[in-house]
């Protein structure tokens, strides 16, 4: 247990609708992070949230987004679902910036039809 | 474009056995990390290494950073069917980089 956890686990969506997605970071983490992981591949980096404010993000066009809130909870919006979005999205809370010790929750599958 | 190859991208091998993956980079990290995947489940840290040349040993694995720290292998000994997961490298730049995986099945 990582105490990272990620709601939903598993969602369907119709092409062109919206979603959001949640997750909750360990206690006393301050920095949560989202990645996509299609079927067979490594994760890829969407963003990085420090103390609410974006500070980094990999190439995923606009229609991802995210907020993190006061509590360093966080959400990822995707608008304007497309099929190719189908993926296990990840979560990963840390203390610190980019290659300090994550924890990740156990992801939420996304289908889009 | 994918910053970090790893190699193999699948192996399988009876219990007992040896093994070793490697994950390669044209690019400097100040910091390179192995993590352990299963089905349905999010990646789990193994180690962190940060200094160039290091090794770090976790029970039956081995980890080794490259001197140029671009490069970096996981060896284990002795392969156990509860050592079957997709095995993952990643290293911070300016972004998180992760590998391409290597899915590792134990025969018992």
């Amino acid at each position: 247990e990582t105490g990272v956890t990620q709601s939903p686990t598993h969602l369907i969506k119709t092409r062109g609708q919206q979603v959001t997605l949640r997750c909750s970071s360990q206690s006393g983490h301050n920095t949560v992070s989202w990645y996509q992981q299609a079927l067979g591949q490594g994760p890829q980096f969407i963003f990085q949230y420090y103390r609410e404010e974006e500070n980094g993000r990999g190439n995923f066009p606009p229609r991802f987004s995210g907020l993190q809130f006061p509590n360093y909870s966080s959400e990822l919006n995707v608008n304007a679902l497309e099929l190719d979005d189908s993926a296990l999205y990840l979560c990963a809370s840390s203390l610190g910036g980019l290659g300090t010790e994550a924890f990740f929750g156990q992801g939420t599958r996304l289908t889009v039809v | 474009t994918q910053l970090l190859e790893q190699s193999p991208q699948f192996l399988s091998i009876q219990e007992g056995e040896n093994l070793t993956v490697y994950c390669n980079s044209s690019s400097v990290f100040s910091s390179l990390q192995w993590y352990r995947q299963e089905p349905g489940e999010g990646p789990v840290l193994l180690v962190t290494v940060v200094t160039g040349g290091e090794v770090k040993k976790l029970k039956r694995l081995t980890f080794q950073f490259g001197d140029a720290r671009k490069d970096s292998s996981l060896h284990i000994t002795a392969a156990q069917p509860g050592d079957t997961g997709l095995y993952l490298c990643a290293g911070a730049g300016n972004q998180f980089y992760f590998g391409t995986g290597t899915s590792l099945t134990v025969i018992p």
